[in-house]
Order: structure tokens, then C-alpha cells, then sequence
């Protein structure tokens, strides 16, 4: 499987835009790019996942770079409830992985009021 | 709706001891997983399921650990003789069609097992 690299760890002002980073050099053609965050005692959570071409939803943001090897994903607005484990994942549109997701160490995003 | 949802939340089991660990997923979704989640790590694959079919395993770290899902809607994930190193928070998650990767993953609470 294709890995992920993200820093250990940013932190933000509430109000403010925050980047998370990820690094994905030997993403295949075929790879969609998933992030999913994890709160405090919970579940991870689905965040956003795209392909090729920037995306938006409620909750954020993503933007991928032209040649795949790289994306960020954008909170425009963070709040304290957006403290969280933020894990960006690949996952493949063949193979016989069925699916699940392959975790790393994630960034550990901390909100300051 | 009713999101994914699992039980016990917490279980103490003494070493040696059986234990069954159980996830309700949300109705109709074909697919579902079990993670196991160490302190301080990301979650790690331990199973899938579609439907009742278990069709990959490959991440259930010993003979000690099985799951089931024998009516394709909720599953049970059994560790017998527990040993400390069992002691993590298991993670259950479901979808519609977890083989796509267009789908998305719902996670239930964990169940957070402690071995002493």
C-alpha cells in the first residue's frame, strides 16, 4: 500500500484557517485520498476524500496537488471542537484490500481560544 | 439515525479470561470492520466483513482472536485467553459498500478492553 506522511503535530488559534499537510510520493493512479479525524475518546470520523480535483464539503476542504503527490486539507475556521487526530489515508479502487483503511500516526491538531 | 454502536464500552478481563466484544452497525450497510487501536497509535486492521462472508482476516494478530457476523448484520469479535497485550480499544465500523473507495467509513465508540 501506498503510505502517508504527516507531521506529528500543529497547532491553531480558534477562528483561524488551519492546513494539515500530507505527503503521498508513490500514490498510484488509482488511489482516492481519504482524511478522517479522530476525537478525544471517539471513533474516528469521516472527514473528506477526493481523486484529482480540489473538493469541498461542510466540515472542510481538500486540495490536491497537480501531480498527486501531495494534499491539504483545510479547516477554514477552527473551533475547539476541532481539536482532534487528523489521519490521511490512500485507499485503492482495486486490489483485494476490500476496503479497509490503513492508518499512520496521524497529525494531532491543537486548538488554542 | 442510529449511528454504529458497540458494547461493552469498557471491560476489565483478568489474564486467561474469555471475552466477547459486540457491534451493532448501521441497518442495511453490507460491509463492516473490526480495528484494533493501541495507546497513542492509529488504528490497525483486524478483519472485514461483507454481508456474513469473512472475507479477510489478515490483520487478527493470533489464533486467540475470532469474529462473526452470522446474519450479515451484527458482529461479535471473541478473544479467548486474553493476554496484557490484548488490552486496547476495539473499533468497529460499517458501510454500505466498504469495497469502494468512494464510500465512507462509520465508527462506533470503541470498546476500550483492559487485561490485568
Amino acid at each position: 500500500d501506498a503510505k502517508t506522511t504527516q507531521p506529528n503535530s500543529m497547532e491553531s488559534n480558534e477562528e483561524e484557517p488551519v492546513h494539515l499537510p500530507c505527503n503521498h510520493s508513490t500514490i498510484s493512479g488509482t488511489d482516492y485520498i481519504h482524511w478522517y479525524r479522530q476525537l478525544p475518546s471517539q471513533g474516528p470520523e469521516y472527514v473528506i476524500h477526493g481523486l484529482t480535483s480540489n473538493v469541498n464539503n461542510r466540515m472542510a476542504s481538500l486540495a490536491i496537488a497537480e501531480d498527486r503527490k501531495s494534499s491539504t486539507l483545510i479547516l477554514h475556521r477552527a473551533t475547539l471542537r476541532d481539536a482532534a487526530v487528523y489521519y490521511c489515508i490512500l485507499r485503492s479502487a482495486g486490489g483485494t484490500s476490500y476496503g479497509k483503511l490503513t492508518f499512520g500516526q496521524g497529525t494531532i491538531l491543537t486548538v488554542h481560544p | 439515525g442510529a449511528g454504529v454502536s458497540q458494547s461493552p464500552r469498557y471491560k476489565v478481563a483478568k489474564r486467561g479470561q474469555d471475552v466477547a466484544l459486540r457491534c451493532d452497525p448501521i441497518s442495511g450497510h453490507v460491509s463492516l470492520f473490526w480495528y484494533q487501536q493501541a495507546l497513542g497509535q492509529g488504528p490497525e486492521f483486524l478483519t472485514y466483513f461483507q454481508n456474513e462472508a469473512q472475507l479477510d482476516k489478515s490483520g487478527l494478530p493470533s489464533d486467540r482472536f475470532f469474529a462473526e457476523r452470522p446474519e450479515g448484520s451484527v458482529s461479535t469479535l471473541k478473544i479467548q485467553r486474553t493476554q496484557q497485550e490484548d488490552s486496547a480499544v476495539y473499533l468497529c465500523a460499517s458501510s454500505q459498500l466498504g469495497q469502494l473507495p468512494t464510500y465512507e467509513q462509520y465508527f462506533g465508540p470503541g470498546t476500550r478492553l483492559t487485561v490485568t
